[in-house]
C-alpha cells in the first residue's frame, strides 16, 4: 500500500525554470526523503527532511514539510536538461524502523 | 563509489517457470530491502532483512515469492511459479545502521521481470 499522493503526476518546462513537486501523506512521520530515477534505473536518494524540521536546502533543491498538513514540497530551482526523471516522495514512520512507503511519484520533464 | 550489484539486469520468462534475482549491497550495510515497482507506481516493500534475518516481510506473496540472505551478506529473491502480474522492476536496496537509527537507502540499478 502506498501512503504518499504525489502532485502534479507528470510536469513539463523549459530549461531555467523552476519545478516544484507535492507530496502528501497520511500517518504520522519520522521523516520524510525525496528520491529521483532515472528511466529504467534505481532510485537515488536527494533530501532527508525529519519531522522536527520546516525547510532544507540541498544546492538546488529546496524541501520544505508541514506537518500539520500532512504535506511536502520539493523545489527544484535553474532546472537542466538532466534534472528529467521521475521523483519520489517516501515517508518513514515513528518507529523509525526502516521502512519507506513511496509515493506514486512525479515524471518531470525539462526541454532544452 | 561503492553501489549495490543486482543481476541479471533483464530478465525475460515464461509463465509457471522459476526465476531468482540477486542483490550484492554496499559493504557494510546490515539492513537490505527488496522492492518491487510495477511501471507508473512508486517502489512498494517485499522485504526488510536486518543481518539475516527478516524483520518486514508483510507484503510478500509466500506462497509464490521466497527471499534470504544466509550469511548477512548478499541476498537472493525467487519466484516460483512466475505469473503474469509478476511482471515488474525488482529493487534491491541497502542501508547502514549507526546506533539503531537506519540511515539513507541506497538503490541497486534494479532486475526488469517481463513474464509471458
Amino acid at each position: 500500500s502506498q501512503q504518499g499522493e504525489e502532485d502534479p503526476q507528470a510536469l513539463s518546462i523549459q530549461e531555467g525554470e523552476n519545478a516544484t513537486m507535492n507530496c502528501s501523506y497520511k500517518t504520522s512521520i519520522n521523516n520524510l526523503q525525496w528520491y529521483r530515477q532515472n528511466s529504467g534505473r534505481g532510485l537515488v536518494h536527494l533530501i532527508l527532511i525529519r519531522s522536527n524540521e520546516r525547510e532544507k536546502h540541498s544546492g538546488r533543491l529546496r524541501v520544505t514539510l508541514d506537518t500539520s498538513k500532512k504535506s511536502s514540497s520539493l523545489l527544484i530551482t535553474a532546472s537542466r536538461a538532466a534534472d528529467t526523471a521521475s521523483y519520489f516522495c517516501a515517508t518513514r514512520g515513528s518507529s523509525n524502523t526502516g521502512k519507506l512507503i513511496f509515493g506514486q511519484g512525479t515524471t518531470l520533464q525539462v526541454k532544452p | 563509489e561503492a553501489e549495490v550489484a543486482q543481476s541479471p539486469r533483464y530478465k525475460i520468462t515464461e509463465k509457471s517457470q522459476a526465476v531468482a534475482f540477486w542483490c550484492d549491497p554496499i559493504s557494510g550495510h546490515a539492513t537490505l530491502y527488496w522492492y518491487r515497482q510495477i511501471l507508473g507506481q512508486g517502489p512498494e516493500l517485499l522485504v526488510q532483512f536486518q543481518d539475516e534475518s527478516v524483520v518486514d516481510d508483510s507484503q510478500l506473496p509466500k506462497d509464490r515469492f521466497s527471499a534470504e540472505r544466509l550469511k548477512g551478506v548478499d541476498s537472493t529473491l525467487k519466484i516460483q511459479p512466475a505469473e503474469l502480474g509478476d511482471s515488474a522492476m525488482y529493487l534491491c536496496a541497502s542501508s547502514f545502521q549507526v546506533a539503531g537509527v537506519i540511515d539513507t537507502q541506497y538503490f541497486g540499478p534494479g532486475t526488469r521481470l517481463t513474464v509471458l
